[in-house]
């Protein structure tokens, strides 16, 4: 089993509706947890910490589940802006950051 | 200041030309970070620096030098370089190694011809 595993997409999802993304991890010892953006050409932009009680930034829903080890990443009401690659990240062992490779997303207008 | 910068943002060396990508960043971090990233690809991680000490080298080749000369700072030596090393170079700094969001800079897009 990968160590971080993404549904790479694309995700074709229409303006305004609601998309969601999990990421797996096999290190049953992580304890940190972050999505991260990606647009073309650019860095990966901090977008979200997880905890372990779930975080919610406006329109942006993390969540964190142990027993099933995944993260999941939820985008209500989607604009054209959200389009992107959104890349899991979790501390793997001897705390080296360990990124997924990614899920595009299209907003479609 | 929640930047990391990097320079140069663009770099095309020969195979035989010697060149130094540069990292700086004024978080007070004490977690920097060297990564690799082809297209359409994730970052990989090269090197790891804590507390100005390298933790962590990803069995990187010897062409590619890491240098911390302060905490601040976060230099990768390039001397004979290949064409498959043409990548985004990407920079990123943590308050420290462990559970941290790490800040990237805007990265060096190299190209070796």
């Amino acid at each position: 089993r990968k160590e971080v595993e993404q549904d790479p997409g694309p995700f074709n999802v229409p303006e305004g509706a609601t998309v969601a993304f999990n990421c797996t991890y096999s290190n049953s010892a992580s304890q940190s947890f972050f999505w991260y953006r990606q647009d073309c050409r650019k860095e990966p932009k901090l977008l979200m910490s997880v905890y372990s009680s779930g975080n919610e930034d406006g329109r942006f829903t993390a969540q964190l589940n142990r027993a099933s080890q995944y993260i999941s990443l939820l985008i209500r009401d989607s604009k054209l802006s959200d389009s992107a690659t959104y890349l899991c990240v979790v501390n793997g062992e001897a705390d080296k950051i360990i990124f997924g490779k990614g899920t595009r997303l299209h907003i479609l207008p | 200041d929640t930047e990391v910068t990097q320079t140069p943002k663009h770099l095309v060396m020969g195979m035989t030309n010697k060149k130094s990508l540069k990292c700086e960043q004024h978080m007070g971090h004490r977690a920097m970070y060297w990564y690799k990233q082809k297209a359409k690809k994730p970052p990989e991680l090269m090197f790891v620096y804590s507390y100005e000490k390298l933790s962590i080298n990803e069995s990187v080749p010897s062409r590619f030098s890491p240098e911390c000369p302060n905490s601040s700072l976060l230099n990768l030596h390039l001397h004979a370089l290949q064409p498959e090393d043409s990548a985004l170079y990407l920079c990123a700094s943590s308050q420290s190694i462990g559970p941290a969001e790490a800040f990237f800079g805007q990265g060096t897009r190299l190209t070796v011809v």
